[in-house]
């Protein structure tokens, strides 16, 4: 099945300042999507990003918060801007595959 | 819309008994795909299995065991003999028109496994 490599696995960050999530898949892929998981709760669905298009985003989040980029067939970046205590998560990306759903390790972010 | 309902918020059973973990659905889709999830404290989300909406057939995997009902709207997960290492957040999930769209996902079940 095909690997995500996602980055950082974990950072703590001051207030106010941005955090870029990396995501790298080992094959081509369509669609991607990211997600946030705050503490004790489900994924809730960010953003959905399509290669050559601008990602489209779910009720409650915003592109100048969280700006995606898609410059290829394997590659995303998600970025947390102007943090605050409550983008405290963790954040995950995924993308399809014949069999389900990958997902990378997770990025734990603690805005402190 | 699709939902998913883990009504089950949580669950502790000490090791070697069998638990069941529950999931209902909602989707007007004729085809979708249901899947489970396990999340060990660690946090990474492990794949666990994906069934089509055209494939009732329970499914054994080792200690694991899926029963998908679509007349009760309902794909829940058994594991028997439980142990420690079982003991994680599981999340059911359903997509439609796979791999175009996001997962849904219900709210999870944590499992704690007592030795």
């Amino acid at each position: 099945s095909a690997v995500i490599s996602q980055k950082p696995s974990r950072d703590i960050c001051q207030r106010g300042t941005s955090l870029t999530i990396q995501c790298q898949v080992d094959s081509q892929v369509t669609m991607m999507f990211w997600y946030r998981q705050q503490p004790g709760q489900s994924l809730t669905l960010i953003a959905t990003a399509n290669q050559g298009s601008e990602a489209t985003y779910e009720s409650g989040f915003v592109i100048d918060k969280f700006p995606i980029s898609r410059p290829n067939l394997t590659f995303s970046t998600l970025t947390v801007s102007n943090m605050s205590p409550e983008d405290s998560s963790i954040y995950l990306c995924s993308a399809s595959f014949d069999r389900g759903y990958t997902f990378g390790s997770g990025t734990r972010l603690t805005v402190v | 819309a699709q939902k998913v309902t883990q009504a089950q918020t949580e669950i502790s059973v000490v090791e070697k008994e069998d638990v069941t973990l529950d999931c209902v659905y909602e989707t007007r889709d004729t085809t979708y795909y249901l899947f489970w999830y396990k999340q060990p404290p660690s946090g990474e989300l492990v794949f666990l299995i994906r069934r089509n909406s055209f494939d009732e057939q329970n499914e054994i995997s080792g200690r694991y065991s899926w029963n998908f009902q679509k007349s009760t709207s309902s794909f829940n997960f058994t594991i028997t003999a439980s142990q420690v290492v079982d003991s994680a957040v599981y999340f059911c999930a359903l997509s439609v028109n796979s791999g175009n769209t996001p997962l849904v996902f219900g709210k999870g079940t944590r499992l704690s496994v007592i030795a």
